[in-house]
């Protein structure tokens, strides 16, 4: 079965650090671009980073850009967000999601989610 | 970036309703739109990519169209699992965003 299952989310102070993993099976992880998406209690979805199949390319949206990083292991079929300077707007569920094989392509599978909440 | 609006953001509508939902994209996009169902507390899952590509194991009742600028997402029948919400994304940039969403709701 095709499945992504995110860990490590929970509670952190504003200006704290996080790091999110996603333990991909069932399907070829080395072969597909990987993102992260976000969505905020009560709000819509947002887009977070994208990485390349070998990590060489990563894109982020401007809210989080030199604050969170998205990597990969391919030998061990993760994805991570490490989230740095973390602020209240950064609460939400993350979800790790499957893009394709091309950066054009869409999300076709999904995660559960994981919850992270920055309050003091 | 590419800004995405979807109308109506709600709707109300009935078992059988032919229901159609539109996603303009700030720019044209070509055919990089996809459209995703969402219900509460759970995960986003893919309807349509491509604009007009139906995702295996998606019921035929949903379709999409349009190219460059506007998008249509159309349900022919709703049945009662279709009451969720819906949003469109677009994958043309090397920087993704999505629509707001539409909800549908049972009138």
């Amino acid at each position: 079965e095709v499945q992504l299952v995110e860990s490590g989310g929970g509670l952190v102070q504003p200006g704290g650090s996080l790091r999110l993993s996603c333990a991909a099976s069932g399907f070829t992880f080395s072969s597909y671009w990987m993102s992260w998406v976000r969505q905020a209690p009560g709000k819509g979805l947002e887009w977070v980073a994208n990485i390349k199949q070998d990590g060489s390319e990563k894109y982020y949206v401007d809210s989080v850009k030199g604050r969170f990083t998205i990597s990969r292991d391919n030998a061990k079929n993760s994805l991570y967000l490490q989230m740095n300077s973390l602020r209240a707007e950064d609460t939400a569920v993350y979800y790790c999601a499957r893009l394709g094989f091309r950066l054009g392509d869409a999300f076709d599978i999904w995660g559960q989610g994981t919850m992270v909440t920055v309050s003091s | 970036d590419i800004q995405m609006t979807q109308s109506p953001s709600s709707l109300s509508a009935s078992v059988g309703d032919r229901v159609t939902i539109t996603c303009r994209a700030s720019q044209s996009i070509s055919s990089y739109l996809n459209w995703y169902q969402q219900k509460p507390g759970k995960a986003p899952k893919l309807l349509i990519y491509a604009a007009s590509s139906l995702q295996s194991g998606v019921p035929s009742r949903f379709s999409g169209s349009g190219s460059g600028t506007d998008f249509t997402l159309t349900i022919s029948s709703l049945q009662p699992e279709d009451f969720a919400t819906y949003y469109c994304q677009q994958s043309y940039s090397t920087r993704f965003t999505f629509g707001p969403g539409t909800k549908v709701d049972i009138k």
